[in-house]
């Protein structure tokens, strides 16, 4: 099964761009990278997808290596409001890993 | 659009008794995912549907959990009878068919047994 590996925490101040990483060694072919964000009390929100190279939309940069073992999610510039969990999936396979919590102090 | 609609949004019931989660997935999606979380193992998939069949029911813990969609509207996760252990916030999320397409998660339903 493709296992994502991501940091449990990390922690961030207003206007700093954090960039968090999940490693996904056993990542197939047809699979896409997704990230997911979770308030507290919240389903799970989509962020971001993508398949290879980069990849952004107006939340997020996605980056994703030529061996795409690895994907790192670049967040710009948080705010207070990004504090939250963030989650790597490998979408084929439906596995959610433990996630990176986030905190972003003032 | 509303959403996926999920009912209730908390359950209290004591163990032994039978628990019905209901979820009304967005109109179009063809696909529906039920999901549980908890501190200690995180969101995990029970089960997940295309077109109204299960597909992959590997996630579900044991014969006391069911998932049925009788129509491309509705999905119901049952427990019976439930344990304390079962207590965790239960998603449904749908997406559209094929994809890979992103998630819609419901917001949830909070199930605590005593």
């Amino acid at each position: 099964l493709a296992k994502t590996t991501q940091p449990i925490s990390m922690d961030s101040y207003e206007g700093q761009e954090v960039n968090i990483t999940c490693s996904h060694n056993n990542i197939a072919t047809n699979d896409y990278i997704t990230w997911y964000q979770q308030f507290p009390s919240q389903g799970p929100r989509f962020i971001i997808q993508g398949y290879k190279t980069k990849v952004t939309n107006e939340v997020a940069s996605l980056f994703i290596p030529a061996d795409r073992k690895s994907s790192t999610l670049s967040l710009p510039r948080v705010s207070l409001s990004d504090t939250a969990v963030y989650y790597c999936l490998v979408t084929d396979k439906l596995i959610f890993g433990t996630g990176t919590r986030l905190q972003v102090f003032p | 659009d509303a959403g996926v609609i999920q009912s209730p949004r908390h359950e209290v019931t004591e163990m032994g008794q039978e628990v019905t989660l209901r979820c009304k997935p967005i109109s179009g999606h063809n696909s529906l995912f039920w999901y549980r979380q908890t501190m200690m193992r995180g969101l995990e998939l029970l089960i997940y549907f295309n077109n109204n069949v299960p597909i992959d029911d590997s996630g579900m813990p044991e014969d006391r959990f069911s998932a049925k969609m009788p129509n491309a509207s509705f999905s119901t996760l049952k427990i019976q009878p439930s344990e304390p252990r079962d207590s965790a916030v239960y998603f449904c999320a749908s997406s559209p068919l094929g994809g890979p397409y992103e998630q819609y998660f419901g917001p949830g339903t909070r199930l605590t047994v005593t």
